[in-house]
């Protein structure tokens, strides 16, 4: 039940894309179509923005997409802005009833 | 409108035991599967457990076991969370959060505010 590893700090401009990766196993990002993204602003409970993978919730904007290769997810923002600045958190299933998060990594929007 | 209400911060003794409550509305609480999510200061979120809000039956992350007790009341749709033989590691923001997807849920779509457990001598 080791932690997903994410790197713990991304950046980019206004207007830019930025990718985020997590890194697990073949026992839970690599084993299960069940990861999941988490937005966390300071001092706020943590906001679902992908799940499944791929799969945004109503409400999320199209700017927001995820994606899986082998054992690592990615979670890609598009057309940067001044609000996506926050923590972002990767999770995955890792079977018998067991989630695991990753590091954490911190977006800084330039 | 989904509504997950923790109760208030708690400031405990080493070794005493906290329990927090999550008091669910706005779906079907039987349904679903709640998990306990925790945040030590500065650091990032870490899985605890899961409940079958219905059967009561639970799961949990190997270095809690022995030390952590989910319950759930249907009557009153609250959903518990007790850390026992608490140390100062265990300060932390402790959140509930509804799961959804396949066996006992893989992704949380709704949080509690979170309840801010410190432990101090």
């Amino acid at each position: 039940q080791s932690a997903l590893t994410q790197p713990p700090s991304a950046s980019g401009s206004p207007g830019q894309s930025v990718t985020i990766s997590c890194t697990g196993t073949s026992s839970d990002v690599g084993g299960y179509n069940s990861v999941s993204w988490y937005q966390q602003h300071p001092g706020k409970a943590p906001k679902l923005m992908i799940y499944e993978v791929s799969k945004r919730p109503s409400g999320v904007p199209d700017r927001f997409s995820g994606s899986k290769s082998g054992n690592t997810a990615s979670l890609t923002v598009s057309g940067l802005q001044s609000e996506d600045e926050a923590d972002y958190y990767c999770s995955s299933y890792a079977g018998s009833n067991i989630v695991v998060f990753g590091g954490g990594t911190k977006l800084t929007v330039l | 409108q989904v509504h997950l209400v923790q109760s208030g911060a708690e400031v405990k003794k080493p070794g005493a035991s906290v329990k927090v409550s999550c008091k669910a509305s706005g779906y079907t609480f039987t349904i679903y599967y709640m998990h306990w999510v925790r945040q030590a200061p500065g650091q990032g979120l870490e899985w605890m457990g899961l409940i079958n809000c219905s059967g009561g039956s639970t799961s949990c992350a190997q270095k809690f076991q022995g030390r952590l007790t989910m319950t759930s009341d249907t009557s009153t749709t609250t959903v518990y969370m007790e850390l026992s033989s608490l140390r100062s590691e265990d300060t932390a923001v402790y959140y509930c959060a509804r799961a959804r997807g396949i066996y006992g849920g893989t992704y949380f779509d709704d949080w509690g505010q979170g309840t801010l457990v410190t432990v101090s001598s």
